[in-house]
């Protein structure tokens, strides 16, 4: 069974510092993992995804994310925070089995401060 | 293109009554997908729909029930809303041609039971 774990419901951050959003994940199969971004009264969008190849992926407004097997990882970081990334932010995994169903994590929210 | 469309945005019923969620997708998309999200708790799988005609149980299916009679919607059925199905909804769908594609996902739809 999949599962996936963001540590951190809350994160705060300064503008321009960096930022790091950690997930977790567990999947008996190589995973296909996502970062979806939700910004207020909004659907999810998509940041980011991993599916193979190169571990470390570039996703959209600056941000990246480094797939670490030995370590079950897949955090989000960004170099400087802006602003506009206060949001919350979902780690996914999927395994492409039975429709491939997606496992969303519990979610992180970021506040940034002037 | 719309994209993922959901009707109604927002919808208060009282414990008891029925109603029906409906997703509309342009993109030509085989698989659809309804979630809950709740705080804390991420987005749980309630239906999904692999394609026309087609439907299966996700993680939380209790007190719903779904039909996808054109492969462009995807419904979503209360029979007898209670408060516990207060919650906010989203519909997505996902192409099936390349399988470790994301998720399109709707705006959602904010649902109080009274």
């Amino acid at each position: 069974a999949q599962s996936v774990t963001q540590l951190g419901s809350h994160v705060s951050v300064s503008e321009g510092a960096l930022v790091l959003l950690r997930c977790n994940y567990s999947s008996s199969v190589p995973p296909y993992l996502f970062w979806y971004v939700q910004y207020p009264n909004q659907g999810l969008q998509l940041l980011l995804k991993y599916t193979t190849g190169a571990t470390l992926v570039k996703g959209i407004n600056g941000f990246e994310a480094e797939f670490k097997k030995s370590e079950t990882s897949f955090h989000l970081t960004k170099p400087s925070a802006h602003m506009s990334d206060a949001a919350e932010y979902f780690c996914a995994v999927s395994d492409g089995t039975g429709g491939f169903k997606t496992i969303f994590g519990a979610g992180t929210r970021l506040f940034v401060k002037a | 293109n719309a994209g993922v469309t959901q009707t109604p945005k927002f919808r208060v019923l009282k414990t008891g009554q029925s109603m029906t969620l409906l997703c509309a997708q342009d993109m030509n998309h085989e698989y659809m997908y309804w979630y809950r999200q709740d705080p804390g708790m991420g987005l749980r799988l309630i239906h999904y729909s692999v394609g026309e005609g087609t439907t299966a149980k996700g993680e939380v299916p209790d007190g719903y029930n779904v039909s996808r009679l054109k492969k462009q919607n995807f419904l979503l059925g209360l029979e007898s809303a209670a408060p516990s199905q207060t919650s906010v909804y989203f519909c997505a769908s996902k192409p099936r041609e390349t399988f470790y594609n994301e998720q399109f996902f709707g705006p959602g739809t904010r649902l109080t039971v009274l």
